[in-house]
């Protein structure tokens, strides 16, 4: 599985857009991009997922270069209750393999108002 | 409520005692997952199954054991319990594929004494 690597926090106010760049220098072909938020007391939530280009739903938008070595999610206009944990991670998510990822330390995400 | 359960959520041990964590999902995803949180720290991968009637070490499995009664139901077992053990233990599941990421359990708080 590919390593990732990402910065440890990040500090935001109320209103901004926020960028966290992960970057995974090791992807393999077949590696999706993934990205969960986590709050306090609670179980990982997924946000959002890409192979390349840019993906966007009702919650964020991924970015992935061509040569897919690092990709960015970006959340608009964040609140105070977008404080908390994300996880960027890499790995095989296709129908006939494992599904298994390995987590890092993610980057925690502090909203100000 | 669809989704992915599991029990107990709360749980104190003494040292040298077992017991088994249940988790279940009920979406018809094909693989499952346990992890552990340690307090500020990310998520690790205990053990994994990637389909019904198989499982797999993940990072850190010693001292543990898991079943894969059907495709609905994942259990992790702790033989006999260590003050090492105590964390947040995650169950997640995953129809791989469909492009919707990992769905993961409230947790079960485990404290060995």
């Amino acid at each position: 599985l590919a390593k990732t690597t990402q910065p440890i926090s990040m500090d935001s106010y109320e209103g901004q857009e926020v960028n966290i760049t992960c970057s995974h220098n090791n992807i393999a072909t077949n590696d999706y991009i993934t990205w969960y938020q986590q709050f306090p007391s609670q179980g990982p939530r997924f946000i959002i997922q890409g192979y390349k280009t840019k993906v966007t739903n009702e919650v964020a938008s991924l970015f992935i270069p061509a040569d897919r070595k690092s990709s960015t999610l970006s959340l608009p206009r964040v609140s105070l209750s977008d404080t908390a944990v994300y996880y960027c991670l890499v790995g095989d998510m296709g129908s006939s393999n494992t599904g298994k990822l390995i987590f890092g330390q993610g980057t925690t995400l502090q909203v100000k108002p | 409520n669809a989704g992915v359960t599991q029990t107990p959520k709360f749980q104190v041990l003494k040292t040298g005692q077992s017991m088994t964590l249940q988790c279940a999902q009920d979406m018809n995803h094909n693989s499952m997952y346990w992890y552990r949180q340690d307090p500020g720290m990310g998520l690790r991968l205990i053990y994994y199954s990637a389909s019904e009637g198989t499982t797999d070490k993940g990072e850190v499995p010693n001292g543990y054991n898991v079943s894969r009664l059907n495709k609905r139901e994942f259990s992790l077992r702790l033989e006999s319990a260590a003050p090492s053990q105590t964390s947040v233990y995650f169950c997640a599941s995953i129809l791989t594929g469909a492009g919707y990421g990992y769905t993961f359990g409230s947790g079960t708080r485990l404290t060995v004494v």
